[in-house]
């Protein structure tokens, strides 16, 4: 069956330290990655999308690098700061039908 | 302003009084879905729309139901609820290869 997998445990941090998160999956055939930023109690955010013909994405401190022989994203957050803290969560589309499938997330905490 | 407006935002019920949390979009996307969200277990579909009356199961859509007859509307309908279904509940929208639009979210409490 198709299987989203982040890494469960928190992500302790110290300011100023470049974050990275995994996110990998099997059984899928993703046409494009994205990742979402959630705060507690509040919806996700979309922060960045990748296609499965892209490599590599960056928006301000953020990067994504999106590996389909892996099957594997990397997300990291450069610089980071303690407003970065929040759960990070990637989700897997088809262009076919357009499902979209989340991962568990993990949380991000940033520590001045 | 893009926007997906779900109501209510906190209910309390009873187990087994029907009902419904409302979810609209004002961005025309023909994709609408729902998820509950429970601690340790992410983001769960529960139901997904791909446009005016079509819908289709999610991974967890036992209990629930749901229904289409407008693009902008997607309510989420739990006839008889349980204590199972205590949770944080999505909304969300998109069009294809684009970002998801989240609600603010429903926290229901069934007792």
């Amino acid at each position: 069956s198709q299987k989203i997998e982040q890494n469960s445990e928190a992500l302790n941090i110290q300011e100023g330290k470049t974050a990275t998160l995994t996110c990998n999956y099997t059984n899928y055939s993703p046409a494009y990655l994205q990742w979402y930023r959630q705060d507690p109690g509040r919806g996700p955010v979309f922060l960045l999308l990748i296609r499965e013909n892209e490599k590599e994405k960056r928006k301000e401190r953020l990067k994504v690098t999106f590996d389909t022989t892996l099957k594997q994203s990397l997300f990291h957050i450069t610089a980071s700061q303690p407003a970065d803290s929040a759960t990070y969560l990637c989700a897997l589309g088809t262009d076919s039908w357009g499902k979209l499938q989340f991962g568990a997330g993990t949380q991000v905490v940033v520590t001045p | 302003e893009a926007q997906v407006t779900q109501n209510p935002r906190y209910l309390i019920t009873v187990t087994g009084k029907k009902l419904t949390v409302t979810c609209s979009q004002n961005m025309n996307h023909e994709y609408m879905s729902w998820y509950r969200q429970d601690p340790g277990l992410g983001l769960r579909q529960i139901y997904y729309s791909m446009n005016v009356e079509v819908t289709d199961k999610g991974d967890v859509p036992e209990g629930y139901k749901v229904s289409r007859k407008e693009k902008r509307n997607f309510p989420l309908i739990l006839e008889s609820p349980s204590p199972n279904q205590t949770s944080l509940y999505f909304c969300a929208t998109h069009t294809v290869g684009t970002e998801a639009f989240f609600g603010q979210g429903t926290r229901l409490t069934v007792v």
